[in-house]
Order: C-alpha cells, then sequence, then structure tokens
C-alpha cells in the first residue's frame, strides 16, 4: 500500500534548529513535497525533491533519500512564526500526491 | 490580483440540501482540484480535472460532483449532504502534475448541520 509517516508533534525552542522526518511507502516514486500550513489556513509550498541529497532554501532545507523511503524537513533559527503544521507528501507513479496527516509544530519562547 | 479564490469561507447547511463550493483561479492552470481535509488524516483527494471538461475520481469521490466547463472555475457540489461531508474543502491548480507544486485557495469550512 501507499503511506506516509511523519510524527504528530514537536516542540522546539525559539532559536533553536528541529529536524523533522518523514518515511514513506509511495509505488513509482515520482518526488516529495513538502507544504506548510498554519491553523486555520491553506497549505502552502515549501520544497520538492526527485533526486537524493538535500535541497536549501534560506532557513529551511530538506533531504531525500529514495533508497531509505525517507525525508526530513530541517528548520533553522526558529521563530515563533514557524508554529505550524508540516505536511509531507509524496508523488506516486500516476502524479497522484499521497498526503502525511502532518505534524504539528509547537515553538516556545 | 492573481491567486485562486474560493466562496464561501464558511458555511452551515442541513442533511439532505444540495451545497455548492466554487472556486476561481486566475492563472490559468491546466490542472485544479478538490481536497478535503479531517482532523487526523492527509489531505484526501476528491476529483481532480486536467482541463475544460475533463474530470476525474479521487480517492473519495462519493456523493460529490464536479463540473469544469470554463478553465478558470471548477464548482464542487453536494448533491444530497450528509454529516459526514462536514468538513473543510480545500481548491487547488497547478500548472501540471509533475514536477510542480499545487497552490491552494483559502478553504471553506463546511458544517452539515
Amino acid at each position: 500500500g501507499q503511506n506516509i509517516d511523519q510524527p504528530t508533534e514537536m516542540t522546539a525552542t525559539e532559536g533553536a534548529i528541529v529536524q523533522i522526518n518523514c518515511t514513506y511507502q509511495t509505488s513509482g516514486f515520482n518526488g516529495l513535497f513538502w507544504y506548510q500550513q498554519h491553523a486555520g489556513e491553506a497549505p502552502t509550498f515549501l520544497s520538492y525533491n526527485v533526486l537524493d541529497g538535500l535541497e536549501e532554501k534560506g532557513r529551511f532545507s530538506s533531504f531525500l533519500s529514495r533508497s531509505k523511503g525517507y525525508s526530513y524537513l530541517l528548520l533553522k533559527e526558529l521563530q515563533m512564526k514557524d508554529s505550524a503544521s508540516y505536511l509531507c507528501v509524496s508523488m506516486d507513479s500516476n502524479y497522484q500526491l499521497i498526503w502525511g496527516a502532518g505534524t504539528k509544530l509547537i515553538i516556545k519562547p | 490580483d492573481a491567486g485562486i479564490t474560493q466562496s464561501p469561507r464558511y458555511k452551515i447547511t442541513e442533511t439532505g440540501r444540495q451545497v455548492t463550493l466554487m472556486c476561481h483561479q486566475t492563472w490559468s492552470h491546466s490542472y485544479m482540484f478538490w481536497y478535503r481535509q479531517d482532523l487526523g488524516h492527509g489531505l484526501r483527494l476528491i476529483y481532480y480535472s486536467a482541463a475544460a471538461d475533463i474530470t476525474d475520481k479521487g480517492e473519495v469521490p462519493d456523493g460529490y460532483v464536479v463540473s469544469r466547463s470554463k478553465t478558470e472555475n471548477f464548482p464542487l457540489t453536494l448533491e444530497s449532504a450528509t454529516r459526514s461531508q462536514t468538513s473543510v474543502y480545500f481548491c487547488a491548480s497547478s500548472e501540471r502534475l509533475y514536477n510542480q507544486p499545487q497552490h491552494f485557495g483559502d478553504g471553506t469550512r463546511l458544517s452539515i448541520l
């Protein structure tokens, strides 16, 4: 079957670094997205990985290992506004998206 | 401003009623999608459309109807609403299916009493 696993909730401190892990089982894997969703708002695109390795975009980086079915989102220099849910999303062979339930990240001062 | 807009933002209705959620995008994206989001679940695809007059079922299409007579509009209709359809509904669009993020509207919070 097709599945996404990510932690339900994480807590981190303002100014620190946090890594949100995601494992996936996707037939005909065609890439992995990360989205951010603030409470009561729409998901917004953060990153896309299709090849192994690290993609850096400002304070956010995303890593992919296709052989391990594993990705992580790394957030540096955490700010209070980073409190949100982070959605791990894989794409299958039919270009359909499989959405994880999201990791709620709580930032404490 | 260019973007994707949904209406209404909030809707309360009763079981058995028909309700239509509207979605309009100004990017001329080919693909449009309807999702529902429920607590504890990832977004679930209801229907999607590759172009005007081309629609296809997603993961949870039962009880829903869509149409796409114009590229920019993609309404979702609940023909006879049920309580299980209480949810937050998101419309999204993208230029193509692969290697492209989807861009989301602000959502419609639908409550069925």
